[in-house]
């Protein structure tokens, strides 16, 4: 059970697209079809974005996509705005009732 | 509306036990699968502890494995964390957080404001 690797900190300008990634292992994220990815703003409790690679919730905006290939699954936010500055954790099933999160992405929008 | 609300967090010294609770309504608690996810101050996220609809299956990480035990009564809308040998490494606040089903390969779709559990001399 290692955690997920993420980058420590992405940033882009309003309008923008980033792309956030997250590597997991052939225990994981190669072998599930169950990555989920939570927002995280300051003093808040999580909120989930993405669930089984690319699904999101009623209420989420289409602003966020997911995508996965091999062992490393992928957030995609465009026209970022000022709001979506939080902190990102990417989740993977890891079998066995299991389940590791990445160490997680702070997103600063400039 | 879902709402999840976690006690039974604070200070207790190494070694000690704990027992948080979990208190859930706006849903039928006994349809979904539960977790505990913690997370250490200025820290990430870390998934604890997961068991399904009627508490047949249950999964802890690692770090956890042996020395914390989830359970819930859903007579009662309940889910508990009994976390015993705590560590200093055990200090984080602890969030409830509900599944999108009832097993335990669910995304966590709800979660509570947490409670805070400080392992400390």
């Amino acid at each position: 059970q290692s955690a997920l690797t993420q980058p420590a900190s992405v940033s882009g300008s309003p309008g923008q697209s980033i792309t956030i990634s997250c590597t997991g292992t052939s225990s994981d994220v190669g072998s599930y079809n169950l990555v989920s990815w939570y927002q995280q703003h300051p003093g808040k409790a999580p909120k989930l974005m993405i669930y089984e690679g690319s699904q999101r919730p009623s209420g989420v905006s289409n602003r966020f996509s997911g995508s996965k290939s091999g062992n490393t699954a992928s957030l995609t936010i465009s026209g970022l705005q000022t709001e979506d500055e939080a902190d990102y954790y990417c989740c993977s099933y890891a079998g066995g009732s299991t389940w590791v999160f990445g160490g997680g992405t702070k997103l600063t929008v400039l | 509306e879902v709402q999840l609300v976690e006690s039974g967090g604070g200070v207790v010294r190494p070694g000690g036990s704990l027992r948080l609770s979990c208190a859930a309504s706006g849903f039928t608690f006994g349809d979904y699968g539960m977790s505990w996810v913690r997370q250490a101050p200025g820290k990430g996220l870390e998934w604890v502890s997961g068991i399904n609809w009627n508490g047949g299956s249950t999964g802890y990480a690692d770090s956890v494995k042996g020395r914390f035990t989830i359970s819930r009564d859903n007579a009662k809308n309940s889910l508990f964390l009994q976390m015993n040998s705590l560590r200093a490494e055990d200090t984080a606040l602890y969030y409830c957080a509900r599944g999108s089903c009832s097993s335990t390969s669910c995304p966590l779709r709800h979660w509570g404001q947490g409670t805070l559990v400080t392992v400390s001399s």
